[in-house]
Parts: C-alpha cells; structure tokens; sequence
C-alpha cells in the first residue's frame, strides 16, 4: 500500500496570513502516460463529512474558493490556503487513487491563531 | 443537488452483523462507481470498499476482506454494507462517497459524500 505522510500535524495561523500543508507518498502517484498526479485533497470540518478541494493535485474542484490551491508532482504536494479565513479552521487530508487501496495521511489540522 | 444519505448504524456486540444502506438522489446512481469510507473515533479516514457502476468490480480493504459485503440495487438508488464477525476496530462513522472518475474500474478521489452513520462494535 502507498503510505501518505502530512506535515506539519497542526498549524495556528493569523487570519489572513498564508498556511501551507506538505505531503508525501512513499512511491509515485504519477501515472506516466497521462501526466497526472493521482492526488485529493479534503477539508473536514468539525462534525462534517469530508469535502473535496483539489483533485488530480492541483484541479480545484467546482465551487472551492481560489485561494485553496494544490502544487507538486510525483511523490511531494502541498495544499496552500492563501489567505486564511475563520471558515478554514478544520483537518485537512491528502488522498492518492494511483493504486488500490487508496490511502489517506493522518491529516493535518488548521487553526486561528 | 447531490444527496447521500446513510442509515442503518447501532450498537452491536462483537461477533455480531449490520447493514448499512445509503440513499443515493439527485444524479445518475447507476452511472457511477461507489465507496464505503469510514472513520474510528477522533481518527483518520480509512477507504473500506468501492463498487464499479455495473456492480461487477468490487474491492475491499486488507481490514474487512471476508467480512464485509458491498452491494448496489440501482433500481432503488441504494448502496450497502453488509458488516459480519464485527470487531472493536471496525467502531466508526462509515460514509458512502461517490467516486469522482465515471467509467473507471478502481477507487478514485471521492467527490460527494454522506454525513454518516456510526457504527459501534461493544459488548
């Protein structure tokens, strides 16, 4: 099984300022023939179910506000919040779909500072 | 507008069996492929089963092969989980997500999901 593995764990960041979340797949999510990252990114907020930010690593899903972006290629992603909002505050995970199982990171959770 | 919604979760003792349903409206159910995913206590996500559109590709987790069934009736819109043998570690919210990728023979990136139904394994 792809082991995906978040950092930081937690971050406290200031209204406004920038957060950036790393992640890693112990081997490569990148389906060569077609050029694409098999990587999701998911907002959970407290007592909800998981939404979905970012697929294909860096494809924002429709209606996901555009300072959420998604970055890297291969085996190294990050999600970054541009500009941090009070909505923000939730754990955040990394998914890949390149191969069965899919496999999520232990998440990384987002507060105020 | 895309609804998922689960039911069916209680209090079972260890050894004993649930099934889960999830009410699917407001799209195509029999175009697309379905998942079970489900989260312990305070815990992360963990994908337990995925079922092709037609209901022919079916997997499961290392964790539940051999003790959980996935099925679909797509005239009823439904998907379910039949859990048997359950154990303390299977005390989770399990959610029903749709799979993002259509026409696929895999588990993908989840794009709708439901609010859940908790399941919890205790004598």
């Amino acid at each position: 099984d792809i082991v995906m593995t978040q950092s930081p764990d937690s971050l406290a960041v200031s209204l406004g300022e920038r957060a950036t979340i790393n992640c890693k797949s112990s081997q490569t999510v990148l389906y060569s023939s077609s050029n694409k990252n098999y990587l999701a990114w998911y907002r959970q907020k407290s007592g909800q179910p998981p939404k979905l930010l970012i697929y294909w690593a860096s494809t924002r899903e429709s209606g996901v506000p555009d300072r959420f972006s998604g970055s890297g290629s291969g085996t190294d992603f990050t999600l970054t919040i541009s500009s941090v909002q009070a909505e923000d505050v939730a754990v955040y995970y990394c998914q890949q779909y390149y191969s069965s199982p899919p496999t999520f990171g232990q998440g990384t959770k987002v507060e105020i500072k | 507008e895309v609804q998922l919604v689960e039911s069916g979760g209680d209090l079972v003792q260890p050894g004993g069996s649930l099934k889960l349903s999830c009410a699917a409206s407001g799209f195509s159910f029999s175009s697309y492929e379905m998942n079970w995913v489900r989260q312990a206590p305070g815990k992360g996500l963990e994908w337990v089963s995925y079922i092709a559109s037609s209901g022919s590709g079916i997997y499961y987790a290392d964790s539940v092969k051999g003790r959980f069934t996935i099925s679909r009736d797509s005239a009823k819109n439904s998907l379910y989980l039949q859990m048997n043998s359950l154990r303390a570690e299977d005390t989770a919210i399990y959610y029903c997500a749709r799979n993002l990728i259509t026409g696929g023979t895999y588990p993908a990136a989840f794009d709708y999901w439901g609010q859940g139904t908790l399941v919890t394994v205790s004598s």
